[in-house]
């Protein structure tokens, strides 16, 4: 069964500063990757997602994460936070079903960010 | 584009009662996820219809049941109410192959 770890439930940087948010998976097969965020009282939106091919992944708003296979790890990276990233952020990892992906999510990661 | 909907945006019910909520797809998408969110936890796969056909169910009981129309929009029931069923409900649609978009959810609260 596959599985997400997000350690941090809390990520507290100043406006500015970088940002890395740590995610470890569990799959037995070749992992679906993707990070979320979510504004409260909002869905969900999606910022990336690794498929497969190049292992450092772009996304909206400036965000990026790396894939590490030999460390079980999708985090996410930004070099310069915006208040405006304050958010909840979500790492989930899928399998592929009948022609969809059904994702497994971690517990997510609150950040907060002081001006 | 009109994005994915959700109704109602709150609810409350008691606990034994049976509540509907409802989910419109965005233009073009033909499968719609169902997912459980209680206060601080990350989304909890419910189960996906496509095409009408339910194609993955999570571990949710029986209580839990969906339905997909023809014009892909899709109703989440839960049956016999229970308190830890409070949690916001969100619905996500996509096309085969292709990311999810979800929605605002439902916010059920049950007493």
């Amino acid at each position: 069964a596959q599985s997400v770890t997000q350690p941090d439930i809390h990520i507290t940087v100043s406006e500015g500063a970088s940002l890395e948010l740590r995610c470890n998976y569990s799959y037995g097969a070749t992992p679906y990757l993707f990070w979320y965020v979510q504004s409260p009282g909002q869905g969900l939106q999606l910022l990336l997602k690794y498929f497969s091919g190049d292992t450092l992944v772009q996304g909206i708003k400036g965000f990026e994460a790396e894939f590490k296979r030999s460390q079980s790890s999708f985090n996410l990276r930004k070099p310069s936070v915006h208040w405006s990233d304050a958010a909840e952020y979500f790492c989930a990892v899928a399998r592929a079903s009948g022609g969809s992906y059904i994702p497994t999510f971690g517990r997510g990661t609150s950040l907060i960010v002081h001006p | 584009e009109t994005g994915v909907t959700q109704s109602p945006t709150h609810l409350i019910k008691t606990r034994g009662q049976q509540v509907t909520l409802r989910c419109s797809s965005q233009s073009g998408h033909n499968t719609v996820s169902w997912y459980q969110q209680a206060l601080g936890q990350g989304p909890q796969f419910i189960f996906q219809y496509y095409r009408e056909e339910e194609n993955g169910r999570g571990n949710f009981p029986p209580r839990f049941s969906g339905l997909q129309f023809p014009n892909y929009s899709s109703e989440l029931n839960v049956n016999a109410l229970e308190l830890d069923d409070s949690a916001l409900y969100l619905c996500a649609s996509s096309s085969p192959w292709d990311e999810q978009f979800f929605g605002p959810g439902t916010r059920l609260t049950v007493l």
